[in-house]
């Protein structure tokens, strides 16, 4: 069975710039989590959805980040303008309920130079 | 407040050493707690979960304890080898369903 599948694995990109990050869950998998982790921390939670609903965005900074889950399976990740601080690996992961053990994907590492 | 701390921050073992890993959290209300392992530059991978009535609970070479009482987890590994080295992150969860990821305690095992 495969697993979480997220792309890019690695993004580059110059300050103020746009970047998206995509994420296929498990099958089958109805909760969806985007989480960013900074180095030699854990994951913070930024959004997690209840098929394409989003029930928890409140550690969402929603003036430059956006997520999407329309039709309740594939999810992106947006960030608008890009910052400095933005650098940090991007995980995805999903589950199949929300007190089920969560399966993360490998991440997108983000550098914003 | 919701906080998880771990310690040690970093160790290094000599490989076939075992360790114990530490983990305090004031978390409430508490639902379970999980331990996962995250080699670098992966996502990190469920090795255990336990409920407030488990006190133990083993994957292989991996036994995890649980004192909901002081509320305090530990992470033993038996007999160690190279793959074990990896960060190992403490989450505990609430009945609303939110995780709580600690800093974890990055481990290396050395030959």
């Amino acid at each position: 069975e495969a697993g979480v599948v997220q792309s890019p694995r690695y993004k580059i990109i110059e300050k103020k710039q746009p970047v998206a990050f995509w994420c296929n869950p498990i099958s089958g998998h109805n909760t969806l989590y985007w989480y960013r982790q900074n180095l030699g921390q854990g994951p913070e939670l930024l959004i997690r959805y209840e098929n394409e609903e989003a029930v928890d965005d409140s550690q969402l900074p929603k003036d430059r980040f956006s997520a999407e889950r329309l039709k309740g399976v594939d999810s992106t990740l947006k960030i608008q303008p890009a910052e400095l601080g933005d650098s940090a690996v991007y995980l995805c992961a999903s589950s199949s309920s929300t007190v089920a053990t969560q399966y993360f994907g490998p991440g997108t590492r983000l550098l914003v130079l | 407040k919701n906080q998880v701390e771990q310690s040690p921050q970093s160790l290094i073992i000599l490989e076939g050493k075992n360790c114990t890993l530490q983990c305090n959290y004031t978390v409430s209300p508490f639902s379970n707690l999980r331990w996962y392992k995250q080699d670098t530059g992966r996502g990190p991978v469920s090795l255990t979960i336990m409920t407030f009535s488990e006190n133990t609970k083993s994957n292989g070479r991996y036994t995890a304890t649980l004192d909901a009482d002081t509320k305090q987890s530990s992470l033993h590994i038996t007999a160690s080898q190279l793959s074990d080295s990896a960060s190992y992150i403490c989450v505990p969860q609430t009945g609303a369903n939110n995780l709580f990821f600690g800093t974890g305690t990055r481990l290396t095992v050395i030959p």
